[in-house]
């Protein structure tokens, strides 16, 4: 099974529809990350979690929200979604102790038509 | 702020042969410097990493990259390719306690037979 387990892995929505991304890890690692992917652009940071209580947002959070139910889980939500949105989101994981390695998941497609 | 540049898309390389992806970094203050592979439908796997020592890092699947402080640049190489290696590579930075990833733009890399 996946350390870092990304659900769904594809997923196609209207404009305006609010949409959730869901990631869990069995790592046990306290940092998650939320990433995402366009052809040419490499992988952007939207939002980071360094434990339960603490959220910040990365380099491009407008028009997304997280929730970090848990150690384990954490969620990345398009509030009503828009097509520029359309893009491969990456969660990934990262304990202190590990020399800032992150562990990612497969990957979510998502599609906004 | 810290900036990671590959200078190339794309490149192709015949199958045995030798190949060097490039990565130029930025930064005022001292940083770790990572590789990460991503092949088709998969997540990111770390490749190898530099975090202080020896500037020449051995990786997985027998790569390699030097830290080369003078230059800014961390440039990753591979004696004899195989088709296997088909893949993007993403070169990244991050301050050290930052616990945040950089990410290149990402080379393609293709091999063929």
């Amino acid at each position: 099974d996946a350390d870092v387990t990304q659900t769904p892995r594809n997923r196609i929505t209207k404009t305006g529809k609010r949409i959730m991304l869901e990631c869990s890890q069995t790592k046990g690692h306290d940092r998650m990350y939320w990433y995402r992917q366009d052809p040419g652009l490499g992988l952007r940071l939207i939002y980071y979690s360094f434990d339960v209580k603490d959220i910040n947002k990365g380099e491009i959070s407008d028009g997304y929200s997280v929730s970090r139910q848990a150690q384990a889980k954490f969620s990345l939500s398009l509030e009503s979604a828009i097509p520029n949105q359309t893009a491969l989101y990456f969660c990934a994981t990262s304990d202190f102790r590990g020399g800032e390695v992150q562990y990612f998941g497969a990957g979510t497609r998502l599609s906004v038509l | 702020a810290q900036s990671v540049t590959q200078l190339d898309s794309q490149v192709p390389v015949f199958e045995e042969a030798p190949v060097e992806l490039r990565c130029n970094y930025s930064s005022s203050v001292s940083v770790y410097l990572f590789w990460y592979v991503q092949y088709p439908n998969q997540g990111l796997q770390l490749l190898l990493k530099y975090l202080s020592g020896s500037t020449l890092v051995k990786g997985i699947n027998g790569f390699e990259a030097e830290f080369n402080k003078s230059q800014t640049s961390f440039h990753l190489r591979k004696p004899s390719v195989h088709i296997s290696d088909t893949a993007e590579y993403f070169c990244a930075v991050s301050v050290p306690g930052a616990d945040k990833l950089i990410f290149g733009t990402g080379t393609r890399l293709q091999v063929f037979p």
